[in-house]
């Protein structure tokens, strides 16, 4: 069966960084684009990063840009999500999600941007 | 980039009865690329319908999407017990974005 499984959460300090991963089995991961999808205490969903297939395609919101760099190996199948200079406002559950729409979701990591 | 605004904010309704939330669109949403999700509290998202009325496997037949250009509605046709959560709605037709969700509770 298809799982995602995301790691890497945690508290950090504002201005610091932090590497997620999401470890995906029971498909053929190279195949498919993933996302990365945060959701800040009691709020709604809010898309972070796309990686195509291949890895050679690469989307952010305009939120990250400049900051998160989404990545993969597929040798792994493994997607990591790098996190620089965090911000209080990154505070979020982090998913990461199975292709376009995304039919299937990590269970999710929390990262605590706080001092 | 599209905003998506859904109503109501919160929906109470009774097991049994029909429900109909809304999802507006700043501007067309390319090729009805619109999808919904269902969450429940500590739970990752579920696709519930995508392409604005095609329902992902597995989903009952109650839930049901339409909908083009701005305007998209989720129906569910008769409330089970389980319905109760949290309704979003994305689309993926310009970028990524999400609405910022209907709360379906019991009344």
């Amino acid at each position: 069966q298809v799982q995602l499984v995301e790691s890497g959460g945690g508290v950090v300090q504002p201005g610091r960084s932090l590497r997620l991963s999401c470890a995906a089995s029971g498909f053929v991961f190279s195949n498919y684009d993933m996302h990365w999808v945060r959701q800040a205490p009691g709020k709604g969903l809010e898309w972070v990063a796309l990686i195509s297939y291949e890895g050679r395609d690469k989307y952010y919101a305009d939120s990250v840009k400049g900051r998160f760099t989404i990545s993969r190996d597929n040798s792994k199948n493994t997607l990591y999500l790098q996190m620089n200079t965090l911000r209080p406002e990154d505070t979020a559950v982090y998913y990461c999600a199975r292709g376009t729409p995304s039919g299937y979701w990590g269970q999710g990591t929390l990262v605590t941007v706080s001092s | 980039e599209i905003v998506l605004t859904q109503s109501p904010g919160t929906l109470s309704l009774s097991p049994g009865e029909r429900a109909t939330l809304s999802c507006r669109a700043s501007q067309s949403v390319r090729s009805s690329y619109l999808a919904w999700y269902q969450q429940k509290h500590g739970q990752a998202p579920r696709l519930l319908i995508y392409g604005a009325s095609s329902r992902a496997t597995g989903i009952p037949e109650r839930f049901s999407g339409s909908g083009s250009g701005t305007d998209f509605t989720l129906t569910i046709s008769r409330l089970e017990p389980e319905d109760f959560a949290v309704y979003h709605c994305q689309q993926y037709g310009s970028s990524f974005t999400f609405g910022p969700g209907t709360k379906v509770d019991i009344k």
